[in-house]
């Protein structure tokens, strides 16, 4: 089956640690993007690469780390600088030149 | 910097209504998104439009692009309860970064 997956579905994180989001995808799609969404909010852009290696920051890239060692993968690094990660976490993923963009189910993220 | 607002956020139909949500943006782009969420779950790809004129229908649903006046508008067809869900409309960045900006979404609810 194509498609996207991001791991895990739930994830708890104490003050001050740092955790990593999975997103992989088998579309064979060269775009991937990270986004944040808050309760009753609208997606707001991490991170995106367009090619293994390299990526640039989105809107909100603060407090936040990626890489993109495979066109597979591309997770996402929630570091303790980030002062309110408590959210909802979407990937996705497109081809380039075209723009549509394709959503894994998210991870929700809570700071306890 | 491209801003995307819909109206209205909130909306509370009767089944069997027609109503109109609407998606402006302040920059010239051709290419226009909509997508649906349901309550905690992902996003899910409705419509793309291309190009002035363009106009899409699924279903109770039909979507349309005026880029001139930076206007797209999802409508809806005599509606029933299966359409609750939350709208968004992205709309892409034409700086060739293959960026989409999303709008704030309107929440829709169908009362029996």
């Amino acid at each position: 089956d194509g498609g996207i997956t991001q791991s895990p579905k739930y994830l708890f994180r104490k003050e001050g640690q740092n955790v990593t989001l999975s997103c992989e995808q088998n579309l064979n799609h060269d775009a991937m993007y990270w986004y944040r969404q808050d309760p009753g909010q609208g997606l707001r852009l991490i991170y995106y690469s367009q090619i293994v290696n390299d990526f640039q920051k989105g809107d909100i890239a603060e407090g936040y780390s990626v890489s993109r060692e495979k066109k597979e993968s591309f997770p996402l690094t929630v570091t303790s600088a980030q002062k309110n990660p408590t959210a909802f976490y979407l990937c996705a993923s497109g081809v380039l030149g075209d723009n549509e963009q394709f959503f894994g189910p998210g991870t929700r993220l809570t700071v306890l | 910097e491209l801003k995307v607002e819909q109206n209205p956020l909130f909306l509370s139909m009767q089944e069997g209504k027609n109503y109109t949500i609407y998606c402006n943006y302040s920059t010239t782009s051709d290419r226009l998104y909509w997508y649906r969420q349901d309550p905690g779950k992902s996003l899910e790809s409705l419509f793309v439009l291309l190009s002035n004129g363009a106009v899409k229908q699924e279903g109770r649903l039909m979507a349309s692009l005026d880029t001139k006046a930076r206007l797209s508008t999802l409508h809806i067809t005599a509606a029933v309860h299966d359409l609750s869900a939350t709208y968004f409309c992205a709309v892409e960045t034409n700086f060739g970064n293959e960026k989409l900006t999303f709008g704030t979404g309107t929440r829709l609810t169908i009362i029996p």
